[in-house]
């Protein structure tokens, strides 16, 4: 069966370093979106990605952050200088088709970020 | 604005026994309703989902959830629960047009033996 894959599983890294976040959605998957959940928490929508530009961004996501499909495969979350309230799990994940009969998201197992 | 709520934080139940896992929705128009799981260390999983037709919803792991518009509810159900459904429980809507999923707090469901 198709999944989202995502790398790293885990990263730690030190405040005010660059991290990249790195996901494969599932091949024919048109829309793509990064979720984060702080330890046990809600998830939390970030943005979702379109036909290669952001479709939609909530107000956690600032400028320390950026999303890119850099080939017909991969789609990076980008964090520039990482805070120490920006250590959660990141998940990615994928849809086929906005509503209609398939809206369901595919979710990786995502990226747990600490930071130092 | 659309939003959902689950207002337990934990459910405690006996395995064998049945469960329910609570769900109440705000939502303009239509709802559209999910239920996601997620095991330990792991990502969401997807359940089921009402999007329109029969109010109740069967979906994987034998799970099933009855939409009810005059409660504004959409209740994760099962007949019996196994210790190896303990895992946490999150309500999901998409916003508007799909291009958004807002969650519910999550409901951490314990099966004991």
């Amino acid at each position: 069966e198709p999944e989202v894959t995502q790398t790293p599983s885990h990263q730690v890294t030190q405040m005010g370093q660059e991290v990249i976040l790195r996901c494969v959605p599932i091949s024919n998957h048109l829309y793509f979106y990064w979720y984060r959940q702080i330890l046990g928490q809600k998830v939390e929508f970030l943005v979702s990605f379109y036909n290669n530009e952001i479709s939609e961004k909530s107000e956690i996501f600032d400028d320390q952050f950026s999303v890119e499909r850099p080939d017909g495969s991969n789609f990076t979350l980008k964090i520039r200088s990482t805070k120490l309230e920006d250590s959660a799990m990141y998940f990615c994940a994928s849809q086929k088709l906005l509503g209609g009969s398939t809206g369901e998201l595919f979710f990786g197992e995502g990226s747990r970020l600490t930071v130092l | 604005a659309q939003s959902v709520a689950q207002p337990e934080d934990q459910v405690n139940v006996a395995e064998g026994n049945p469960l329910t896992v609570k769900c109440t929705y705000s939502v303009s128009g239509n709802p559209y309703l999910f239920w996601y799981v997620q095991y330990p260390n792991r990502g969401l999983q997807f359940l089921l989902k009402y999007i329109t037709g029969d109010n109740l919803v069967k979906g994987s792991y034998g799970f099933e959830a009855e939409f009810n518009k005059s409660q504004t509810s959409f209740h994760l159900k099962k007949p019996s629960a196994l210790v190896s459904d303990s895992a946490l429980y999150f309500c999901a809507a998409p916003i508007y047009n799909f291009n958004k999923f807002y969650f519910g707090s999550g409901t951490k469901l314990n099966v004991k033996p």
